[in-house]
């Protein structure tokens, strides 16, 4: 149980364009999922925290113009980067949270992303 | 604001040696701790969690350990396998439902 996908696992897109990255919570409901960068070599950062209803908490410096999030219903999250650019190049995981006694986190298996 | 920290960066041992990973974090006051695994290229495995009530959780080869009062979680795993090879991140959450901060991770080689 408590399994979280991600679609696409990679994506290549031009610069200019806009990609959208889903996340869903497969067999689980999520009221709050979460979705975070990783850079090559380094750890994950949050971008924001995802409510479903509601808008998104942005953390410091991330662009909510830039890195649109929907939570539309408690199993979908998606992640849209607007008019991508090079720098924008990462890995992408979100995370669901499993409500209960302990909260765990669990997190989707990532999305690559290139902009050429 | 919580930083998390792992040291080493970088950790080489031969196989069927224990490894002893560890974990600081600055606000003690946590709501759980969660010890992940993360393969090249890949997502995350949670590995353990730990509550902020609790000393320790087992799992197999695996157990974590939580000192809140220093700061601290040491991840131990038993006798070592090439197959262990990945990179270990511990992770603090301030509250119920709420994010998580990394710390930087621990790359791990076990040598055959």
């Amino acid at each position: 149980g408590a399994v979280v996908s991600q679609h696409p696992s990679r994506v290549i897109c031009k610069s200019g364009t806009s990609v959208k990255i889903e996340c869903r919570s497969l067999d689980f409901q999520a009221t709050t999922m979460f979705w975070y960068r990783q850079f090559p070599k380094q750890s994950l950062m949050l971008m924001a925290t995802s409510n479903e209803g509601s808008k998104a908490t942005y953390e410091q410096g991330v662009e909510k113009d830039k890195f649109l999030i929907n939570h539309a219903s408690l199993t979908l999250s998606t992640l849209t980067v607007t008019s991508a650019h090079p720098e924008d190049s990462s890995f992408y995981i979100c995370s669901a949270i499993q409500t209960g006694s302990v909260f765990e986190q669990y997190f989707g298996p990532g999305t690559r992303l290139t902009v050429t | 604001k919580q930083e998390v920290t792992q040291i080493p960066a970088a950790l080489s041992v031969p196989e069927g040696e224990n490894l002893v990973l560890n974990c600081s974090f600055t606000d003690s006051a946590i709501y759980n701790l969660q010890w992940f695994r993360q393969d090249p290229g890949k997502g995350l495995t949670s590995l353990l969690l730990i509550q902020s009530s609790q000393r320790e959780q087992t799992s197999g080869r695996l157990n974590a350990s939580l000192d809140k009062s220093s700061g601290r979680s040491t991840l131990y795993i038993a006798a070592s396998q090439p197959g262990d090879s990945a990179t270990y991140l511990c992770a603090a959450s301030k509250a119920a439902g709420n994010k998580l901060t990394f710390g930087g991770g621990t790359r791990v080689l076990v040598k055959p």
